[in-house]
Formats: C-alpha cells, sequence, structure tokens
C-alpha cells in the first residue's frame, strides 16, 4: 500500500540554524500539507500546498517557513532560523484533492 | 469555546469491550469528519471519513456525526489490545484538498487483555 515518508525521522538542531525537513508523497496525490504537534497538544495546521504554490497557511507559518516541491517529487519544509519553540513533530500530509488527507511517520525535531 | 472538544482519557476496557469515542465542535461550518488512530511517535492513520450525519461502518469501526448536537462518535467493537492508540477526530469545512483540518487533541484508549 502506498505511503507517505519523511526523513529525517529525528533531527536535531541548534537554535538559529535552518533546518529542511523532507517529504515524499503517494505518486498520484497533488495536494500537499504540513501540520505539527507540540508534545502533549493537538496536531495544528502549518501550510497547505497544490499546483507549486501555497493554498493557506495558517498563524504559524511566518516567514520563518517555507515549502517547495524542488523536483517533482519530494515536498519540503524549511525553517529559515529555528526557536526553541519549533520543537515539535512535523507531519506531511497528501490527498488526492476528495478531502481524505494521508500521514507520514513524522520529523521529530528538537531544537537545543 | 475551542473549536474541537474531546476528552483525553485515558479511557481504559477490557479486551472485548466496546468503545465509544466522542467529539464536539462548535464550527457550523465543518461538513466533513475523520477519525485518525495515532500510535506513539508514530503519524496520525486515517480510519474514516464521513460527511453528512447519519452512521458509516467499516469493519469493527463505526462512525457516527450528529450535526444538530455537533456531535460525532466513533465506536468500536470487540476491541483488542492492538487498537490501543490515541484517537483523534478531525473535522474540514470543504470536500477538496483545499480543505485544512481542525484536530482534536485526542483520546488515549488502553485496551487490557
Amino acid at each position: 500500500e502506498p505511503e507517505v515518508t519523511q526523513t529525517p525521522s529525528h533531527q536535531v538542531t541548534q537554535m538559529g540554524q535552518e533546518v529542511i525537513l523532507r517529504c515524499v508523497p503517494i505518486s498520484n496525490h497533488l495536494y500537499f500539507y504540513w501540520y505539527r504537534q507540540i508534545l502533549g497538544q493537538k496536531v495544528e495546521f502549518l501550510v497547505s500546498f497544490y499546483n507549486n504554490e501555497i493554498s493557506e497557511k495558517s498563524e504559524i507559518f511566518d516567514d520563518q517557513f517555507s515549502v517547495e516541491r524542488p523536483d517533482g517529487s519530494n515536498f519540503t519544509l524549511k525553517i529559515r532560523s529555528t526557536k526553541l519553540e519549533d520543537s515539535a513533530m512535523y507531519f506531511c500530509a497528501t490527498g488526492t484533492g476528495s478531502g481524505e488527507q494521508y500521514f507520514g511517520p513524522g520529523t521529530r525535531l528538537t531544537v537545543t | 469555546q475551542k473549536e474541537v472538544e474531546q476528552d483525553p482519557g485515558p479511557l481504559s476496557v477490557p479486551e472485548g469491550a466496546i468503545v465509544s469515542l466522542n467529539c464536539t465542535y462548535s464550527n457550523s461550518a465543518f461538513q466533513y469528519f475523520m477519525w485518525y488512530r495515532q500510535y506513539s511517535r508514530k503519524g496520525p492513520e486515517l480510519l474514516m471519513y464521513t460527511y453528512s450525519s447519519g452512521n458509516k461502518e467499516d469493519g469493527r469501526f463505526t462512525a457516527q456525526v450528529d450535526k444538530s448536537s455537533k456531535y460525532i462518535s466513533l465506536f468500536i467493537r470487540d476491541s483488542q489490545p492492538s487498537d490501543s492508540a490515541t484517537y483523534l477526530c478531525a473535522m474540514s469545512a470543504y470536500h477538496s484538498g483545499y480543505s485544512t483540518l481542525t484536530f482534536g487533541k485526542g483520546t488515549m484508549l488502553l485496551v487490557s487483555p
């Protein structure tokens, strides 16, 4: 069964450093999303992406965040200058446009 | 008032029990409702996707939506220890790729053998 994959599974970085989280969507999916889950809290929407542009973004997704699909297969989330409060699980999700979203296993980001 | 409310649990039941998990919501714009299962430190796994009031059944799982009460439920029959996980409800206003999901905080379920 096709699934969303994410790398790395765990990323440790120092405050102020840039990180790039990678996702490989399910092959026929055209809609891509990033969500995050701070430990003990609910899953929160960050951004949606379709046709090579951002469809919608939340208040969390400020200028420190960016997304792109650099090579037609990967979908990436970049955080330019990480803060302690960026520590969370980051989930990529993808969908066909029917409304259903399928999540990857997540990347645990730890900012020290 | 939070948009989606869900009792965090934990809910502890013996193997074979019928489990009832619930969410309430405040935003009338929500039309589409999902249940996800999340094992510890893993990604949410889509279990059920429903629209409109009524029931939808898939194996041991039944999703129920009552839009008039803004209340959704997930029932698990013949619960198994492998069902032990956190169950997240999620909802959206649109049936399209542009829909963004709003999640509840999740209910932790523990099924003992």
